[in-house]
């Protein structure tokens, strides 16, 4: 089992309207969670942490649902500018403090 | 605001030949990484860096590579006889607690031919 899945997608969303993907994890060690965005050939950048008890962010709602060791995100009133590459960051401190990635879920904002 | 800065941009090499990844992380923080990504492919993870010495490492990063931080500001990445397949975006990232978020640079990206 891959340490950080995620659906590659692409999520094809019409613009207005709600996406939400997960991502599984396999170390139940895991401390600390991230989803960041990447556009093409740039560098990825932080969109949210995910705290325990869930968090929301204007459009943006993350949750962690440690039992059974996924994390979601949720994207309303899609903009078109939500298009790009999500991905699911993991942090585990047993392992160095490394941060794991998933391959990335691709969503496509469409007018 | 803040920012991990990487030299250069894009390097391209020839086969064989030794190449220095330069990253500049955010001043007060204290766990550095490098991670590569090759074209279409996912973000891997290469070596965290705490306290002036390596704190992991993936199978990737072999006796090919190596890293240091010379000077208390800089952080480097280096690759000894570069082959084809080390051809690939490199990404520096900082961040100031081990449960913090990471700050990544722009990336460098270098081409082997």
């Amino acid at each position: 089992r891959k340490e950080v899945e995620q659906d590659p997608g692409p999520f094809n969303v019409p613009e207005g309207a709600t996406v939400a993907f997960n991502c599984t994890y396999s170390n139940s060690a895991s401390q600390s969670f991230f989803w960041y965005r990447q556009d093409c050939r740039k560098e990825p950048k932080l969109l949210m942490s995910v705290y325990s008890s869930g968090n929301e962010d204007g459009r943006f709602t993350a949750q962690l649902n440690r039992a059974s060791q996924y994390i979601s995100l949720l994207i309303r009133d899609s903009k078109l500018s939500d298009s790009a590459t999500y991905l699911c960051v993991v942090n585990s401190r047993a392992a160095g403090n490394k941060l794991t990635f998933g391959g990335g879920t691709r969503v496509l904002v469409k007018p | 605001e803040p920012e991990v800065t990487q030299t250069p941009s894009h390097q391209v090499t020839q086969m064989g030949q030794e190449v220095i990844l330069r990253c500049v992380p955010i001043s007060n923080h204290l766990y550095f990484y490098w991670y590569r990504q090759i074209l279409g492919q996912k973000v891997e993870f290469l070596v965290s860096f705490y306290n002036n010495e390596i704190s992991e490492k993936s199978e990737i990063f072999d006796d090919q590579f190596s890293v240091e931080r010379p000077d208390g500001s800089n952080f480097t990445l280096k690759i000894r006889s570069t082959k084809l397949e080390d051809s690939a975006m490199y990404f520096c990232a900082s961040r100031g607690g081990q449960y913090t978020e990471a700050f990544f640079g722009q990336g460098t990206r270098l081409t082997v031919v």
